[in-house]
């Protein structure tokens, strides 16, 4: 069974240029997660989606961060300007019904 | 909400001793229990889960977790570490309704002495 796919694995911009993530789940996974990890921190959850449903974006940074899952399966994450304070690592993760979360190998942005 | 306390930031063991990893939740009825764990560089892997029934769960690599709804923990064991066991080990809980939100705890760094 393939895992959860994420690219690029690494990723370099200056501040205020934008950046774009994808990520592709276990297929058959309803439920798709974004997470962004600082360097010392524990996974914050940035926006959980149900098929293409969103159901939590509570501390997704809306003015600069937008999310969107294509047709219940793959999905992008986008930082619109990026700021300094944007530099982690962003994990997707996907689950079937039960909670089991697998996750992608991550992106690591850096902003300069 | 959801929330998960992990009160040990770091933990340093001599190899071959035994480990405790501590995680306190918070969630209004009994949830899903697990814990991750991260090597530098690499995204998480799932050591052990807690759905329902016996509240003393194994998982890969020699570890194991037990379940406490009174005292709300979930605490990881692992009998004798190894070196390879160095590493980040994260906590999270999952909710039990239609949303599956899942939440992690801020981890616990393992160093492991030769």
């Amino acid at each position: 069974e393939a895992g959860v796919a994420q690219s690029p694995r690494y990723k370099i911009i200056e501040k205020r240029q934008s950046v774009a993530f994808w990520c592709n789940p276990i297929s058959g996974h309803a439920t798709l997660y974004w997470y962004q990890q600082i360097l010392g921190q524990g996974p914050k959850l940035l926006i959980q989606f149900q098929n293409n449903g969103v159901v939590d974006d509570s501390q997704l940074p809306k003015d600069r961060f937008s999310a969107e899952r294509l047709k219940g399966v793959d999905s992008t994450l986008k930082i619109q300007p990026a700021k300094l304070e944007d530099s982690a690592v962003y994990l997707c993760a996907s689950s079937s019904e039960f909670g089991e979360a697998f996750f992608g190998q991550g992106t690591r942005l850096t902003v300069v | 909400a959801q929330s998960v306390t992990q009160p040990d930031i770091h933990i340093t063991v001599s190899e071959g001793a035994s480990l405790e990893l501590r995680c306190n939740y918070s969630y209004g009825a009994t949830p899903y229990l697990f814990w991750y764990v991260q090597s530098p560089g690499q995204g998480l892997q799932l050591l052990l889960k807690y759905f329902s029934g016996d509240t003393l769960v194994q998982g890969i690599k020699g570890f194991e977790a037990e379940f406490k709804r009174s005292q709300s923990s979930f605490n990881l064991r692992k009998p004798s570490v190894h070196w390879s066991d160095a590493a980040e080990y994260f906590c999270a809980v999952g909710a039990r309704d239609s949303s599956y939100k899942l939440i992690f705890g801020s981890g616990t760094r393992l160093l492991v002495r030769p």
